[in-house]
């Protein structure tokens, strides 16, 4: 399964909004039901964090400000306002199937 | 809290091998599928390969089946990779995650002559 981002750069500025997109070359529902499409944070030098899981669940700790949407092929992660801590890469993951795969990343930085 | 501590990254010419460990704590190991996640210096993240929590299933992406095995001994709550004849284009920082939730810190592996 190949996941396309976009865009893959983002310049915001903060307390803006900023959504990044995230499109699935097969259908993320699994025979489940569940949809295991996962968004994750990367900051420079760190490893990475899990934002979202299943589209739109909030992982432990994570902000309200992140929100998640789509079903199917075609996901978007929002975030409601930008912080300074926000900057970074963005990954989209998909566990539908094996391999796993992820998307190329989309950069956050501040205007 | 729950932690995953890696070790076993180096320096290894290529063809050899290396064997990678991930030492997981503060989460019930034994009930959860396990991940290697790599990144080449500058690039992405690519998925390596996963076993079930009771190491009944093993699944590898296609750049390494064949050449990586993973395993995991529950009784010491640990997560192994067995890396053989690397090549340069396995240099990369590999994590282990727990079911991709819970991340590590990273282990740095660097193939080169």
């Amino acid at each position: 399964i190949v996941l396309t981002q976009t865009p893959l750069s983002s310049p915001v500025t903060l307390g803006q909004p900023a959504s990044i997109s995230c499109r699935s070359s097969q259908s993320l529902v699994h025979s489940d039901g569940n949809t295991y499409l996962s968004w994750l944070h990367q900051r420079p030098g760190q490893p990475p964090r899990v934002l979202l899981y299943k589209v739109s669940k909030r992982f432990s700790g994570v902000p309200d400000r992140f929100s998640g949407s789509g079903a199917g092929t075609d996901f978007t992660l929002r975030i409601s306002r930008v912080e300074a801590e926000d900057v970074g890469v963005y990954y989209c993951m998909q566990a539908r199937q094996f391999p796993h795969s992820f998307g190329q990343g989309t950069k956050l930085e501040i205007k | 809290q729950v932690q995953l501590v890696e070790s076993g990254g180096g320096v290894v010419q290529p063809g050899r091998s290396l064997r990678l460990s991930c030492a997981a704590s503060g989460f019930a190991f034994n009930t959860y599928a396990m991940h290697w996640v790599r990144q080449a210096p500058g690039e992405g993240l690519e998925w390596v390969a996963a076993i079930s929590y009771d190491a009944a299933y093993k699944y590898y992406a296609d750049s390494v089946k064949g050449r990586f095995t993973i395993s995991r001994d529950n009784s010491k709550n640990t997560l192994y990779l067995q890396m053989d004849s690397l090549r340069i284009e396995d240099t990369a920082v590999y994590y282990c995650a727990g079911s991709l939730d819970y991340w590590g810190q990273g282990t740095l592996v660097t193939v080169s002559s």
